[in-house]
């Protein structure tokens, strides 16, 4: 069981809006970046987010993400079907002296 | 052009041992912070290992550490696990990933498969 906890899954029809949420603790989220990947299973995981809001060169601005206290949350809008993926969570947690990935959420395009 | 290819995987036996290997070209190997990143099967993305661009610092995760070894070569372009102890529960798809530190595993390799079964 993963120290970030996400929801299984999430869906949105094209066009719309979606949040995902990664809820940690203060040795982890609450004091350290968080981190958003994309993955299809097969490929590559991808970097969306880094340090909480960041987006690399290439990602399109429909992904951001943001953070509060000991929660990060992505959000999704203009929703395409290319966006279907499992969307992980990531931070440094101070007392594991680690990186913790959530347990991922399935991105479904309806 | 970015990349990481990894080697070394494959079938091994509970108890044995495998050494994975990372040839990374097109940035500087040497700025980069690099990453073990594994997936079983059926499970989600767990991180590994991760060492410092100069290898100065390594930090493990608690269900490898004491039989992994995380290292790398700069002057190879080279990242590196040495995998001992090997268990049923280490089979999964293992990617080496990377970026500068701070700013997130920006560079992926395609991963490549570590199967433990007698």
């Amino acid at each position: 069981q993963s120290v970030l906890t996400q929801p299984p899954s999430a869906s949105g029809t094209p066009g719309q809006r979606v949040t995902i949420s990664c809820s940690g603790s203060t040795s982890n989220i609450g004091s350290n970046y968080v981190y958003w990947y994309q993955h299809l299973p097969g490929t590559a995981p991808k970097l969306l987010i880094y340090k909480n809001n960041q987006r690399p060169s290439g990602v399109p601005d429909r992904f951001s993400g943001s953070k509060s206290g000991t929660s990060g949350s992505l959000a999704i809008s203009g929703l395409r079907s290319e966006d279907e993926a499992i969307y992980y969570c990531v931070a440094w947690d101070v007392s594991l002296s680690g990186v913790l990935f959530g347990g991922g959420t399935k991105l479904t395009v309806l | 052009e970015v990349q990481l290819v990894e080697s070394g995987g494959g079938l091994v036996q509970p108890g044995g041992s495998l050494r994975l290997s990372c040839a990374v070209s097109g940035f500087i190997f040497s700025s980069y912070e690099m990453n073990w990143v594994r997936q079983a099967p059926g499970r989600g993305l767990e991180w590994v290992s991760s060492i410092s661009s100069s290898g100065s610092a390594m930090h493990y995760a608690g269900s490898v550490k004491g039989r992994f070894t995380i290292s790398r070569d700069n002057a190879k372009n080279s990242l590196y696990l040495q995998m001992d102890s090997l268990r049923a529960e280490d089979t999964a798809i293992y990617y080496c990933a990377g970026g500068f530190a701070g700013d997130g595993c920006k560079d992926w390799g395609q991963g490549i498969l570590v199967t433990v079964s007698s």
